[in-house]
């Protein structure tokens, strides 16, 4: 079964808005990663926050992490075109090392 | 460096023929991954090897089989394909072994069908 799920499955916005993301996960976690998909493409890491981390940014990316809810945030800021794509939070367990087991994702819209 | 680079890009098989995915990395990755990828679905682990020489079951193992040939070489096999295995098959790599989990890095995929 899926350890993350995402919210929401969908989401289309204007260029320049911002764009949040969630990911739900049902286990205690070592990390959590985000990964983005271009369409047709293999998957490219994007930011990886840890159980002891709250928040972490890059660039125009904020991801947050509450591990007593068990879930995490992806902000993208001022999104743009290219931005456009699907994003999967991927978490890694506490046991079973070197596996990461992903959510469905969420397929994101930039419209210009 | 071409990163994680995997043969061939697209397949048609038909139910019970068998083949061989091929997945290789040049950046000295300890570790190695196969994932299977549905439509509308995440990825999903089917076997993965920690280090060259070790191989294990991940989340959906059934129907294939794996050999981690050297350290930068990784295939997956198909013995008898069957249309439920109709995906796209993604080939990861990460670093550092030792238990510590690092990003993956993914090649481009393969696009099966099986009729």
């Amino acid at each position: 079964s899926q350890q993350g799920e995402e919210d929401p499955q969908a989401l289309s916005i204007q260029e320049g808005e911002n764009a949040t993301m969630n990911c739900s996960y049902k286990t205690s976690i070592n990390n959590l990663q985000w990964y983005r998909q271009n369409s047709g493409r293999g998957l490219v890491h994007l930011i990886l926050i840890r159980s002891n981390e709250r928040e972490k940014h890059s660039g125009r990316l904020r991801v947050t992490l509450d591990t007593s809810k068990k879930s995490s945030s992806l902000l993208i800021t001022a999104s743009r075109a290219a931005d456009t794509a699907s994003y999967f939070c991927a978490t890694a367990l506490l046991q079973g090392a070197q596996k990461l087991v992903f959510g469905q994702g969420t397929r994101l819209t930039i419209n210009p | 460096n071409a990163g994680v680079t995997q043969t061939p890009k697209f397949q048609v098989l038909k139910t019970g023929q068998s083949m061989t995915l091929q997945c290789a990395q040049d950046m000295n990755h300890n570790s190695m991954y196969w994932y299977r990828q549905d439509p509308g679905m995440g990825l999903r682990l089917i076997y993965y090897s920690a280090s060259e020489g070790t191989t294990d079951k991940g989340e959906v193992p059934n129907g294939y089989n794996v050999s981690r040939l050297n350290k930068r070489e990784f295939s997956l096999r198909l013995e008898s394909a069957a249309p439920s295995q109709t995906s796209v098959y993604f080939c990861a790599s990460s670093g550092p072994a030792g238990g510590r989990l690092d990003t993956q890095y993914f090649g481009p995929g393969t696009r099966l069908t099986v009729l």
